[in-house]
């Protein structure tokens, strides 16, 4: 049974603060990802990784980076907290066959005050 | 335009009761298709992959329409616990790990 855990399923951060988000799989995949989730928006992908040191800009990068050093984890930095980045943080993994599906971790509810 | 739309409902329907939810996408060279269901404050969680030639599990069924460019899924003989948010799914096929969402729709069976 495929895995994927997040660091925290709560987090409450100050405006200007750095964030980490922390994302594991279990399951060997090469490919993670990070979406945010907002009401009304749909699921929105921010970076997306297909291999260890690899990664890709999704649709709404600004703000945000990522690191993935282990094939098994891939983080989500926010450099400097802002408001508007109070959501829903959703990560992801498939394995690198075409047509797979992804498996998603429980998320992280994240208020930046 | 959004890459995938949806109706976000919500549908109100009685146990028992046919619904179905269609989804539509902007991308004729898409080329893969999901369904997945999402409780609330839950992560979403894969219902079903829809094929080319239409696909059956249980009480769900689920069709493609490349001419049309739409998905459809219908949900026969609901139960209570068939009560989810409903997202469509779709990989556009320029770049296989690009996913596109829609924003969902709402069901909520009755008794």
């Amino acid at each position: 049974d495929v895995k994927v855990t997040q660091s925290s399923r709560y987090l409450v951060k100050r405006t200007g603060e750095k964030v980490f988000l922390e994302c594991v799989q279990d399951m060997d995949h090469e490919n993670m990802f990070w979406y945010r989730q907002d009401p009304g928006l749909g699921l929105r992908l921010i970076y997306f990784s297909y291999d260890v040191k690899m990664k890709e800009k999704g649709d709404i990068p600004e703000g945000y980076s990522v690191s993935r050093e282990k094939k098994e984890r891939f983080s989500l930095i926010l450099e400097s907290a802002s408001t508007n980045q109070t959501s829903m943080y959703l990560c992801a993994s498939r394995p690198g066959l075409a047509g797979s599906e992804q498996y998603f971790g429980p998320g992280t509810r994240l208020t930046v005050t | 335009r959004k890459e995938v739309e949806q109706d976000p409902g919500p549908f109100n329907v009685p146990e028992g009761a046919t619904v179905a939810f269609n989804c539509t996408y902007s991308n004729s060279a898409s080329q893969s298709f999901f369904w997945y269901r999402q409780d609330c404050r839950k992560e979403p969680k894969l219902l079903m992959s829809v094929y080319s030639s239409g696909n059956e599990d249980g009480r769900f069924t689920a069709q493609l329409n490349r001419a049309s460019q739409y998905i459809s899924l219908l949900i026969r003989d609901s139960k209570l616990s068939d009560s989810a948010t409903y997202l469509c799914v779709v990989n556009m096929g320029d770049n296989f790990n690009k996913f596109y969402f829609g924003s969902g729709t709402k069901l909520n069976v009755k008794p």
